[in-house]
């Protein structure tokens, strides 16, 4: 079974600052990964898919990079309403990572 | 716009039985694969179960597996969760989530809360 491994666990950061996230993947994933983000009391949402496509209406300051085992969302400038948790997930199994809290510095 | 929206959530005893409905609109529900999708207090999304467009491919996630049942009505725009032997670690909110691309899931619903305690 390919494991999705998020860090750092939490990541505290101010407005305006870029944040990088990253999932790691067991084994190859080719680029085969998505990034959601989750905010309390609300349903997930698809930010990026296969990687680096950002879904509908989602921000241009969000963005995925990576192939393989090795992925990075980037958030280049966080918006207050931007602090959340986010997951990366894959292909095999539909299998999420543990998340990744964006806090409030 | 993807409009999904769960109903079927309680209060349960440990061994007991639901069944979850995810009641879709917006889309042609029929030509997509769905999913059901878990987040347990204080843990991260856990995938549960999927079923293709026709019925015809159905999986589950160990963790469920022989004691859940996943099904759709394409008629009526449904998708079912049947829960049955439910144990204190099912506690979750449950989301139905239209699947896209063979595994990203671009529509969620807003949940619906199963609590297992006796």
């Amino acid at each position: 079974e390919i494991v999705l491994t998020q860090s750092p666990a939490t990541l505290s950061l101010s407005p305006g600052e870029r944040a990088t996230l990253s999932c790691r993947a067991s084994q190859s994933v080719s680029n085969s990964l998505a990034w959601y983000q989750q905010k309390p009391g609300q349903a997930p949402r698809l930010l990026i898919y296969d990687a680096s496509n950002r879904a509908t209406g989602i921000p241009a300051r969000f963005s995925g990079s990576g192939s393989g085992t090795d992925f990075t969302l980037t958030i280049s400038s966080l918006e207050p309403e931007d602090f959340a948790v986010y997951y990366c997930q894959q292909r095999s199994n539909w299998l999420f990572g543990q998340g990744t809290q964006l806090e409030i510095k | 716009e993807v409009h999904l929206v769960e109903s079927g959530g309680a209060l349960v005893q440990p061994g007991g039985c639901l069944r979850l409905s995810c009641a879709a609109s917006g889309f042609t529900f029929s030509v997509y694969t769905m999913s059901w999708v878990r987040r347990a207090p204080g843990k991260g999304l856990e995938w549960v179960s999927y079923i293709g467009s026709a019925s015809g491919d159905i999986k589950y996630a160990d963790s469920v597996k022989g004691r859940f049942t996943i099904s759709r009505d394409n008629a009526k725009n449904t998708l079912y969760l049947q829960m049955n032997s439910l144990r204190d670690e099912d506690t979750a909110i449950y989301y139905c989530a239209r699947e896209r691309g063979g595994y990203y899931f671009d529509g969620w619903g807003q949940g619906t809360l199963v609590t297992v305690s006796s």
